[in-house]
């Protein structure tokens, strides 16, 4: 089945700063989505991307799917206290979907 | 608000119960799906239901069984309870089709 790897694994950022995490599939994705994981929380659903180089902005966050289909990433802008989280990018396989590992984001106010 | 209700937030049983954790949905969703997240290994989904008394083994189902006779509920059943079974176990839902899975608020189960 297919891969889903994600860089960084840990990011920290002193509070303003911004922050990037990347997701590599090694298939080409139909289309692939974003989760956010609160310390303590569960992974709520963020975003979907199914176009070929589709850009999507959520205030301060940009989603990004590669021209291929292959990567995405997604980027925060100053970032804040509140963004501290682990994100997940997640593509599917067959029936279900195929998580990434996660970036784990900690902001030093 | 659409929900996913997980029965328990934390449980501790002994080695060898036979141990049931509960997801219900209320959101008519076809596809139901049981993950444990362990520190280091992200999401690894055990078992997964597209339809009613339909199951579909992920990447590590031994040692877990699970259970659909109603579409909005879907059981994950450890026969045996061992101590490497000691995890965050995370039921989600979704539709059929391209779209976002519904997370609970996932069962802290600590196997003594």
């Amino acid at each position: 089945g297919q891969q889903v790897m994600q860089i960084p694994q840990y990011q920290h950022v002193q509070e303003g700063e911004d922050f990037t995490t990347y997701c590599n599939s090694s298939t080409t994705l139909s289309n692939i989505q974003w989760y956010k994981q609160r310390p303590g929380g569960h992974p709520v659903f963020l975003i979907q991307l199914v176009k070929s180089g589709e850009v999507k902005k959520q205030k301060r966050l940009t989603f990004q799917f590669g021209e291929a289909k292959k990567n995405s990433s997604l980027h925060i802008t100053a970032t804040q206290t509140t963004d501290v989280g682990t994100y997940f990018c997640a593509g599917p396989d067959n029936n279900d979907m195929r998580f990434g590992a996660g970036t784990r984001l900690t902001v030093k106010p | 608000d659409v929900k996913v209700t997980q029965s328990s937030r934390y449980l501790v049983k002994r080695t060898g119960e036979k141990v049931f954790l509960e997801c219900v949905q209320d959101m008519d969703h076809e596809n139901m799906f049981w993950y444990r997240q362990d520190p280091g290994l992200g999401l690894r989904l055990i078992y997964f239901s597209y339809d009613v008394k339909m199951k579909e083994k992920g990447d590590i189902p031994e040692g877990y069984s699970v259970s659909r006779e109603k579409k909005e509920r879907f059981s994950l059943i450890l026969e045996s309870a061992s101590t490497n079974q000691t995890s965050m176990y995370l039921c989600a839902s979704s539709y059929r089709g391209p779209g976002g899975y519904t997370f609970g608020s996932g069962t802290r189960l600590t196997v003594v």
